[in-house]
């Protein structure tokens, strides 16, 4: 079975520190994204890679970055915690363009406080 | 943005009844795929329709895209109460590189 996981289910942080959410999956996928859904918003793209190292900003990146080091890790990383940052955020992979279905993470709900 | 819209926002039936809801997208697509959501966790795909395919089904699943509107369908018939979850419609660009989400529907079954 495909796996994607998302390292922490739930996090509180404070405003001003550093975060890293990871995404770990074992299916050889060349594409990572991550996402952050909030009620009434739906799912927002943030941020996605296409291959180990490669990046590129997704609708809503200011405030995010990431790193893909390794085919299989994708980090999000907020770099000065906000209280706006406060979401449900989803990692998902996915083999090429080609081939469409996108496979997500359980979700790692984020509270800045 | 490209985000999509789903139409109802909230829907509520009674098992064995259908459910259809609607996704609305802006811009010209390479294919157009339905996800579902349990409360809290992630999505799970549901089917996939490519840009010049006009239906599809997959088990009690039935999805329709009309480019022309911009516009699709997803019907669930003989609904069961382990339905109810959040219904989206994701967007793949021409170039299949970014994913567009709409906004939802919850779907609510009641036995």
């Amino acid at each position: 079975d495909v796996k994607v996981t998302q390292s922490s289910r739930y996090l509180v942080k404070r405003t001003g520190e550093k975060v890293f959410l990871e995404c770990v999956q074992d299916m050889d996928h060349e594409n990572m994204f991550w996402y952050r859904q909030d009620p009434g918003l739906g799912l927002r793209l943030i941020y996605f890679s296409y291959d180990v190292k490669m990046k590129e900003k997704g609708d809503i990146p200011e405030g995010y970055s990431v790193s893909r080091e390794k085919k299989e890790r994708f980090s999000l990383i907020l770099e000065s915690a906000s209280t706006n940052q406060t979401s449900m955020y989803l990692c998902a992979s996915r083999r090429t363009p080609n081939t469409g279905e996108l496979f997500f993470g359980e979700g790692s709900r984020l509270t800045v406080l | 943005s490209q985000q999509g819209e789903e139409d109802p926002q909230a829907l509520s039936i009674q098992e064995g009844e259908n459910a259809t809801m609607n996704c609305s997208y802006k811009t010209s697509i390479n294919n157009l795929q339905w996800y579902r959501q349990n409360s809290g966790r992630g999505l799970v795909h549901l089917i996939l329709i490519r840009s010049n395919e006009r239906e599809k089904h997959s088990g009690r699943l039935r999805v329709t895209l009309d480019t022309s509107k911009k516009s699709s369908s997803l019907l669930i018939t003989a609904s069961r109460a382990a339905d109810t979850a959040s219904y989206f419609c994701a967007t793949a660009s021409n170039t299949g590189n970014q994913f567009y989400f709409g906004t939802g529907t919850s779907l609510t079954v009641i036995p």
